[in-house]
């Protein structure tokens, strides 16, 4: 069973721009979850989706969004990029939620500049 | 939402000896306590979980154990290996009933030859 993508797995944006990035669970989970990983502030949590629904969301400002679709594909949207929004942006998939468990995939590298 | 704390955050050991990586958690409602291995480069990999109606999961060289009382888990790495050497993460749920976790700051662990 293939793991979970994500692409693109590099991306170079500037201030100001907006980004979009995609994440295709493990085929038959249904939950996506998206975290944000920097060296100062280590994992931290964006948001969760099931069933197109958006059940959780961390402490992160507005300009962080994201969807999920009826396959349970989900993409997060960055608006007016900051320097601070560099980072590898993480996608876990489990197969329904309340702590089933969580895997990975490899990650988009995101660089604003 | 939970606070998870991790030490050490370096970890350096010879080759054929264990290892041992601690982190607590500060919500006494957490029932289920993963445990991520991160290659360079790659995405956090899942190694080892454990729920709280358990005091001890092994698999292998890899061994999990839960103080429920001292709201501590900690994880053992026996006869480590050069292919041992990553960081490691703990986490706990952010809440109860949902899929975000909370992660522990990292140990990375060095296998000495």
């Amino acid at each position: 069973k293939a793991g979970v993508t994500q692409t693109p797995r590099y991306l170079i944006k500037t201030r100001g721009q907006q980004v979009t990035l995609s994440c295709s669970p493990i085929s038959g989970h249904r939950s996506v979850s998206w975290y944000q990983q920097t060296p100062g502030q280590g994992l931290q949590f964006l948001f969760e989706y099931f069933s197109e629904t958006q059940r959780n969301k961390g402490n992160f400002p507005g300009r962080f969004s994201g969807r999920q679709f009826s396959n349970s594909r989900s993409e997060m949207n960055v608006s007016t990029l900051e320097l601070g929004d560099s980072a590898l942006y993480l996608c876990a998939s489990s197969l329904v939620p309340s702590q089933e468990t969580q895997y990975f995939g490899p990650g988009t590298r995101l660089l604003v500049l | 939402g939970e606070n998870v704390e991790q030490h050490p955050s370096t970890l350096s050991v010879q080759e054929g000896d264990s290892a041992v990586i601690k982190c607590t958690y500060s919500d006494s409602a957490s029932n289920y306590f993963p445990w991520y291995k991160q290659e360079l480069g790659k995405g956090p990999q899942l190694i080892i979980d454990i729920r709280s109606n358990v005091g001890e999961k092994k698999d292998q060289r890899i061994a999990v154990t839960l103080n429920k009382t001292a709201k501590h888990f900690s994880l053992h790495i026996t006869e480590t290996q050069p292919e041992d050497s990553a960081v490691y993460f703990c986490a706990a749920p952010i809440w109860g009933g949902a899929d975000g976790l909370t992660f522990g700051k990292g140990t990375h662990l060095i296998i000495q030859p």
